[in-house]
């Protein structure tokens, strides 16, 4: 089956502009959270989604939001960026909430700001 | 935030020779997730050992924990170029966010 789709690889932007990244998961998976990965931070949670609504949410300015669609595909969204959100962008799904459940990675956004 | 630390923080080691990292946590866990990351790629779920388990083996993998010293180990016997990687160790808080260390970045020499 297919695994976890991010959308796109590598992006581009400008100081101020917004970006929008988009995030598939695995068929049947209605959880998905987003993480940031920087090399001085690690990685770092964003927000998780789960059947359209946010479920938890990290520690992250107002300027990071997402939503989650009716598919469970989900999108975040990064305005009036800065250049430290240069960074990679990753995208897990799992198959439900619960402690056990491992969860499924995609390749991740690339996201460079100059 | 993170949950802890990984020791060490890079490793080099010779094709065939086995690796051990650690992870240390700070907060009393349900279960520890191993996952290993290529070079500025997407994680992929290693192995999962539950709070009451000590030992699990998977393949050439074999993961240990000590709750009372709240650390878990990861061991790669054997390895392999294609075991070139970062390792994290990740648990699950109470609302079942995954909180991660900073991982080790193991590099197998040919």
């Amino acid at each position: 089956k297919a695994g976890v789709t991010q959308t796109p690889r590598y992006l581009i932007k400008t100081r101020g502009q917004q970006v929008t990244l988009s995030c598939s998961p695995i068929s049947g998976h209605r959880s998905v959270s987003w993480y940031q990965q920087t090399p001085g931070q690690g990685l770092q949670f964003l927000f998780e989604y789960f059947s359209e609504t946010q479920r938890n949410k990290g520690n992250f300015p107002g300027r990071f939001s997402g939503r989650q669609f009716s598919n469970s595909r989900s999108e975040m969204n990064v305005s009036t960026l800065e250049l430290g959100d240069s960074a990679l962008y990753l995208c897990a799904s799992s198959r439900n909430r619960e402690v056990y459940t491992e969860a499924f990675f995609g390749q991740g956004t690339r996201l460079t700001v100059v | 935030s993170q949950q802890g630390e990984e020791d060490p923080q890079a490793l080099s080691i010779q094709e065939g020779e086995n690796a051990t990292m650690n992870c240390s946590y700070k907060t009393s866990i349900n279960n520890l997730q191993w996952y290993r990351q290529n070079s500025g790629r997407g994680l992929v779920h290693l192995i999962l050992i539950r709070s009451n388990e000590r030992e699990k083996h998977s393949g050439r993998l074999r993961v240990t924990l000590d709750t009372s010293k709240k650390s878990s180990s990861l061991l790669i016997t054997a390895s392999r170029a294609a075991d070139t990687a970062s390792y994290f160790c990740a648990t699950p808080d109470s609302n079942y966010q995954l909180i991660w260390g900073a991982g080790t970045k193991l590099i197998i020499k040919p």
